[in-house]
């Protein structure tokens, strides 16, 4: 079975900052992760996606993550933290191995970041 | 390409009632999945499409019930509607030849009085 675990559900930095948000994921096989920013009455927009290519994983609005698999972590950072980078975001799991469904993704709690300026 | 689209946006009804949710996915896009989140729950699956065949249910009751049409539309219906139905309802669309990969709309925000 998989699972994926974001610590901490609210992350509070100051703009200009590191942001760090953190992800570990079980898996059996190595997965695909996902990371997904939400701000408030919308959707789910992709950040990136880790799907067995390069372990650094560059993606939209100066995030990357880095897939550890000696650690079962996926953490999503930023060197430059800005204002408009307040809102929640969700870190995904999915067995690439299994029959692709939607059913077979799992979503962890989120992580609400605050900017302070 | 547009992206997923989602109507209507908000939408608020009084228990009993019932409502209907369209997702449009991405042009190409055969599979549709519904989520439902709340601030309690978090993001649960409620049902997936593909080629106007549900293929998978998510742990919800029969009330939720959803259809794909043939040009991958796909509408969801909730009856009876209850309090505790109150969520933004998500779909996503996803391809194969895009890995799979969840791509949301904007959500409908349902409020039940």
């Amino acid at each position: 079975a998989q699972s994926v675990t974001q610590l901490g559900s609210h992350v509070s930095v100051s703009e200009g900052a590191l942001v760090l948000l953190r992800c570990n994921y079980s898996s059996s096989v190595p997965p695909y992760l996902f990371w997904y920013v939400q701000y408030p009455n919308q959707g789910l927009q992709l950040l990136l996606k880790y799907t067995s290519a390069a372990t650094l994983v560059k993606g939209i609005n100066g995030f990357e993550a880095e897939f550890k698999k000696s650690e079962t972590s996926f953490h999503l950072t930023k060197p430059s933290a800005h204002m408009s980078d307040a809102a929640e975001y969700f870190c995904a799991v999915r067995d690439p191995s299994q029959y692709s469904s939607a059913s077979k993704i799992i979503f962890g709690s989120g992580t609400r970041l605050s900017i302070r300026p | 390409k547009a992206g997923v689209t989602q109507t209507p946006r908000y939408l608020i009804k009084t228990r009993g009632q019932q409502v209907t949710l369209s997702c449009s996915p991405i042009s190409g896009h055969r599979s549709v999945s519904w989520y439902q989140q709340t601030p309690g729950q978090g993001l649960q699956f409620l049902f997936e499409y593909f080629s106007e065949t549900q293929r998978n249910k998510g742990n919800f009751p029969g009330r939720f019930s959803g259809r794909q049409f043939s040009n991958s539309r796909s509408e969801m219906n909730v009856s009876t509607l209850e309090l505790g139905d109150s969520a933004l309802y998500l779909c996503a669309s996803s391809s194969r030849k895009q890995g799979d990969t969840q791509y949301f709309g904007p959500g409908t925000r349902l409020t039940v009085l």
